[in-house]
């Protein structure tokens, strides 16, 4: 069966300083994955998309980049954090194009 | 226009009760909707995909009226665990998120 794993879960990390998200899907080939961010009692903000290996379409213009150097992982960057970066990051793996994904357990990012 | 509008709520009802939320959407070529239920501080889970008209699960049931570009979710008998928000998907291409519907049943 396909499982997706995210870490950390939780991450505090002061302003200016880097990021990185990992997000890995097993049991599957070929998945596209997506990051979004949900601020607190916001609703999901799609951030990053991506159909195969090197191919990344960025939805919104930030400070965040993302990556796909394997067909299975999904890496979020970030150079230098901001405070309007904190939120929760959840990455999502779906089979074929137009059908459901699945989450995984996300992380609580708080930059102080 | 929002691609995908949903009435945030709070819903709030007692156990037993029917509840019905609606979702719009923009883009008149999508063909596949979700439904996701999210408990607080957690990921969303997948609840009802709605591929045609409608779909059923047990006291859950989701339509789709293309006509009108909505998708409704129904929730009888209601139970204390039916809180959470509820998300509205829509699936074409990319998976779009409403901002959530927040259901609260109380005894």
């Amino acid at each position: 069966s396909q499982t997706i794993h995210q870490w950390p879960a939780t991450l505090v990390q002061p302003v200016g300083s880097p990021l990185s998200l990992e997000c890995t899907v097993e049991g599957t080939s070929n998945p596209n994955l997506y990051w979004y961010r949900q601020a607190a009692g916001r609703g999901l903000q799609l951030l990053f998309y991506s159909v195969g290996i090197g191919q990344i379409s960025s939805e919104v213009p930030q400070n965040l980049s993302a990556s796909r150097p394997q067909d299975r992982q999904f890496i979020l960057s970030s150079k230098k954090l901001l405070l309007s970066d904190s939120g929760f990051y959840l990455c999502a793996w779906q089979g074929v194009r137009d059908t459901e994904a699945f989450f995984g357990q996300g992380t609580r990012l708080t930059v102080v | 226009r929002k691609e995908v509008e949903q009435d945030p709520g709070p819903f709030n009802v007692p156990e037993g009760a029917t509840v019905a939320f609606n979702c719009t959407y923009s883009n008149s070529a999508s063909q596949s909707f979700f439904w996701y239920r999210q408990d607080c501080r957690k990921e969303p889970k997948l609840l009802m995909s709605v591929y045609s008209s409608g779909n059923e699960d047990g006291r859950f049931t989701a339509q789709l009226n293309r006509a009108s570009q909505y998708i409704s979710l129904l929730i009888r008998d209601s139970k204390l665990s039916d809180s959470a928000t509820y998300l509205c998907v829509n699936g074409y291409n990319k998976l779009i998120f409403g901002a959530g519907t927040r259901l609260a049943v109380h005894p």
